[in-house]
């Protein structure tokens, strides 16, 4: 069965921050593939991110890094020097081999308060 | 600019009224798909479509009805069947592979009175 868990629901930094938001994946699939995407106050999700399974490389963009972790099956994403901008609902996500469906998490409603 | 369209931005149905959400793209993706998401959820599928003409049940299609005639456009129906409507509705598009990322609409918050 495929499942993402993002287990923090919510979470309140002030700004300048680092602040990680934590996503468990669950998966039989050999080949798969993890995503984030942030969900603004407008509702429109906007992509971030998206690693395969055989890739276990960090990725830093700016502010945003990515570690994915197979042993543990992990993919938490750290906000580095948050904004008040970064306020929004993460989600983690999940695709694999047995095609075209993507498994989300619940979300994670980031408070950035300045 | 290629993306993703969705409209009305808001609707308001009264019960027992059949409504149509339309969804339209234009970067010529062969994947659409339609999500629900309730307040402080996260998003649940309802339906999609890998290719023309074709499409699936997802996890909760019971009262929505939806249809693929043309590559760019993917409207679901909410029907009178669907108990508790009022939601947030969501569309998407893959290039096809679930090695695709996956995009999505501005969405259309749709009120039941």
């Amino acid at each position: 069965a495929q499942k993402v868990t993002q287990a923090q629901t919510e979470i309140s930094v002030v700004e300048k921050e680092d602040v990680t938001l934590d996503c468990v994946y669950e998966t039989r699939d050999t080949t798969y593939y993890l995503f984030w995407y942030k969900q603004p106050p407008s509702g429109e999700l906007v992509f971030l991110i998206r690693r395969n399974s055989f890739d276990e490389q960090n990725e830093i963009s700016g502010r945003y890094s990515w570690n994915f972790q197979k042993s543990t099956s992990s993919f938490n994403f750290t906000i580095t020097a948050s904004q008040v901008v970064d306020s929004a609902v993460y989600f983690c996500a999940l695709s694999g081999d047995n095609f075209n469906k993507f498994y989300f998490g619940s979300g994670t409603k980031l408070n950035v308060k300045p | 600019d290629g993306g993703i369209t969705q409209s009305p931005k808001y609707l308001f149905r009264k019960e027992g009224q059949n409504v149509t959400l339309s969804c339209e793209q234009n970067l010529n993706h062969d994947a659409m798909y339609w999500y629900r998401q309730d307040p402080g959820q996260g998003l649940r599928l309802i339906y999609y479509s890998q290719i023309v003409n074709d499409f699936q049940k997802g996890d909760i299609a019971e009262g929505y009805s939806v249809s693929r005639e043309k590559k760019e456009s993917f409207p679901l129906t909410v029907t009178s069947a669907q108990k508790n409507p009022t939601a947030f509705y969501l569309c998407a598009s893959t290039s096809g592979g679930y090695t695709d990322t996956q995009y999505f609409g501005p969405g259309t918050r749709l009120t039941v009175l």
